[in-house]
């Protein structure tokens, strides 16, 4: 079954400091990853896209990693901000004939002052 | 250049009302979709355009409708509401299927009583 899991589910850190979100998925075959940042009562936003041959992909502050052997992803904040508190949601797009966006269900990132 | 826009962001209905809800996006992309995001889970498709005049299910289809008779506005429409479809409605689009960034609405929250 096509899944995509992630961990924590909730995370609490300092302002300044760094963490690591972290994605497994069990979803072949595999097309493309993303990262998705989700502001408390707004939509997604896309934050990173990768592809199989892609281990590594920055977006600022935001660096995203690709193990496709271990089928894991990680998402690493680094100086967090107060404005990164937000949900984080991993997707992997799977493709056999047609495209299907397996979402996680998020790790929910606080940052205190 | 206003993105993914979604009407109403609130609404209230009692079992068995009727509604639609709309998304608009002035980016000429080709691909529309609808999810719902419910606690605990991650985004389930409804329904999902290619293009104007071609639309298919999701993953949870049952009990809404759409239609694309314009590539702007892609309209879901609750036949007659149920408690069960209390949820948070995103609207996205895309230029296309699988290798492109998804661009959110921000939403519509939906309670059925």
């Amino acid at each position: 079954k096509n899944q995509v899991e992630q961990s924590p589910q909730s995370l609490i850190i300092l302002e300044g400091k760094n963490c690591t979100l972290q994605c497994n998925y069990t979803v072949s075959p595999f097309s493309n990853l993303r990262w998705y940042k989700q502001d408390t009562g707004r939509g997604p936003v896309s934050l990173t896209i990768m592809t199989f041959s892609e281990n590594t992909k920055s977006n600022g502050r935001y660096t995203a990693t690709l193990d496709a052997d271990t089928k894991q992803s990680s998402l690493h904040i680094t100086a967090s901000q107060l404005s990164d508190s937000a949900s984080y949601i991993c997707v992997v797009i799977t493709t056999s004939g047609t495209y299907k966006y397996i979402f996680g269900t998020g790790t929910r990132l606080k940052v205190l002052a | 250049n206003a993105g993914v826009t979604q009407t109403p962001k609130f609404q209230v209905l009692k079992t068995g009302q009727s509604m639609t809800l709309q998304c608009a996006q002035d980016m000429n992309h080709e691909y529309m979709s609808w999810y719902r995001q419910d606690p605990g889970m991650g985004l389930r498709l409804i329904h999902y355009s290619v293009g104007a005049g071609i639309t298919d299910q999701g993953e949870v289809p049952n009990g809404y409708n759409v239609s694309r008779s314009t590539t702007e506005d892609f309209p879901l429409r609750l036949l007659s509401a149920a408690p069960s479809q209390t949820s948070v409605y995103f609207c996205a689009s895309s230029l296309g299927q699988g290798r492109y960034i998804q661009y959110f609405g921000a939403g519509t929250r939906l309670s059925v009583l």
